[in-house]
């Protein structure tokens, strides 16, 4: 079945980039995201990109995806202490339907 | 964006009864919607699948007749966890799909609701 996975744990200084990355195993996956979560909250969808994309930026959100080895990253640029979150990368399976969540990486960010 | 409401947020019951958590869609009308549960420090699972004015499908391990989904409405869920035990404390998510909405990001998420069964 399809499968999601990810690093569960990051720690950057305030300015730093941050990278968390993710690896997928439906290669019919269509769409990948990018969700954030913050304590005690529901998710907020960061950022998306489509199957046939290689990149996507979104000010300080860079989405790469390699197809190929099903591999998806997601780079935030000058990282904040208000970065400080769990990111979920998510694909949408071959059901169509269905959204399939990694376990979340915890991003800490040290002042 | 859209926005779907989770009510209550928190709720503490005793063991033995049964709670009753609402999701609805504000400003869209939701054909589908999926009730998720996250344990702590984990990812999200995905309990089951409702279609409006049908059964909910339900995920394989998931109790049905312990987890009562009701899709009653276009913009409006529930999920009854019946006779709660301390083992279904958990954060509870619901998401909405928006079928007017594109391929992207069209599935919009509760804030989530926390259960705690003493």
């Amino acid at each position: 079945g399809e499968d999601v996975e990810q690093s569960l744990f990051l720690s950057v200084r305030e300015g730093d980039s941050s990278v968390i990355n993710c690896t997928y195993t439906d290669s019919s996956s269509t769409y990948l995201y990018w969700y954030k979560q913050e304590p005690g909250a529901g998710l907020q969808l960061l950022t998306y990109i489509f199957s046939n994309m290689d990149m996507k930026q979104d000010q300080r959100l860079t989405v790469l995806l390699n197809k190929k080895d099903k591999h998806l990253s997601l780079r935030i640029a000058d990282t904040q202490t208000g970065d400080s979150a769990i990111y979920f990368c998510a694909e949408k399976g071959t059901g169509g339907f269905k959204t399939i969540f990694g376990a979340g990486t915890r991003l800490f960010v040290k002042a | 964006g859209a926005v779907v409401s989770q009510h209550p947020s928190r709720v503490i019951c005793k063991s033995g009864t049964s709670v009753k958590i609402e999701c609805r869609s504000l400003d869209f009308q939701a054909t589908t919607m999926f009730w998720y549960r996250q344990f702590p420090k984990q990812s999200l699972m995905l309990m089951a699948t409702s279609n409006e004015g049908s059964k909910a499908t339900y995920e394989q391990g998931v109790e049905k007749d312990k987890f009562l989904i009701n899709h009653a409405s276009l913009t409006l869920s529930t999920l009854t966890v019946a006779s709660a035990h301390p083992e279904d404390s958990s954060f509870y998510i619901c998401s909405a799909r928006d079928p007017q909405a594109g391929g992207v990001g069209e599935q919009y998420f509760g804030p989530g609701t926390r259960l705690t069964v003493t």
